[in-house]
């Protein structure tokens, strides 16, 4: 079956940059979305389809993807940017949605 | 500017059945080609897809789950639905409504999510 692994957590110094990945157990041509969840709130898509920035979203944040591995890049990261990102992707073997479990975001 | 907000118990008996709903606003569910998408989040735990429901009908549920539920719409409300049978503790979690215009495209619009506990 389809799954996708993410890095339980990742902490950043206040400015510098956070990456945080997102590995697929097979190659995908489907694109990859990234949402970021604060406490208490709904996801919010912060890129989808691997590299592409919703608007309203800071140039900060930027995507890319290789292989089987998608990277969400958080430059000059701020207090504001702590939260729990979640990739997420089409798993065309069973026609469904599948989530990674969720990297927590801290900026120290 | 579509809005969801879902809406039901916060409190359901284990063995009995969930129902929530979905309301849409800003704009109509019929004649639109969207996926209406439910999703849930245990409590300090990731996202777990549900499933959906299409514009023409069509549905999809993830295999766990895809004996005990069940998504309709109901279109002269503007609504859409969840139904879970048979819950158990392990149900317990913010349920949320979701919305994506084509199969692959990320969840663009969310409701606030509801958390309905299942205890006796």
């Amino acid at each position: 079956s389809y799954e996708v692994t993410q890095t339980v957590s990742v902490s950043v110094a206040l400015g510098q940059t956070a990456r945080i990945t997102c590995v697929r157990n097979y190659i995908g041509s489907e694109g990859v979305h990234w949402y970021q969840q604060k406490p208490g709130q709904a996801p919010v898509v912060v890129m989808y389809r691997d590299f592409n920035r919703p608007s309203g979203i800071p140039e900060r944040f930027s995507g890319s993807y290789s292989g089987n591995t998608a990277t969400l890049t958080i430059s000059r990261a701020q207090a504001g940017d702590e939260a729990d990102y979640y990739c997420q992707v089409w798993d065309s073997s069973t026609a469904g949605v599948l989530f990674g479990g969720g990297t927590k975001l801290t900026v120290l | 500017q579509l809005q969801l907000q879902e809406s039901g118990p916060g409190l359901v008996k284990p063995s009995e059945t969930l129902s929530l709903t979905c309301t849409v606003s800003g704009g109509s569910i019929s004649g639109s080609s969207h996926y209406w998408d439910w999703i849930r989040q245990s409590p300090g735990k990731g996202l777990e897809y549900i499933g959906y429901i299409y514009s023409t009908g069509g549905t999809y549920y993830i295999a766990s789950l895809q004996s005990r539920v069940s998504i309709s719409v109901d279109l002269s409300n503007n609504q859409f639905s969840l139904t879970l049978a048979s819950v158990t503790a392990a149900d317990t979690a913010v349920y949320y409504c979701a919305l994506r215009g084509t199969y692959t495209a990320p969840f663009d619009y969310w409701g606030q999510g509801t958390l309905v506990t299942v205890s006796s």
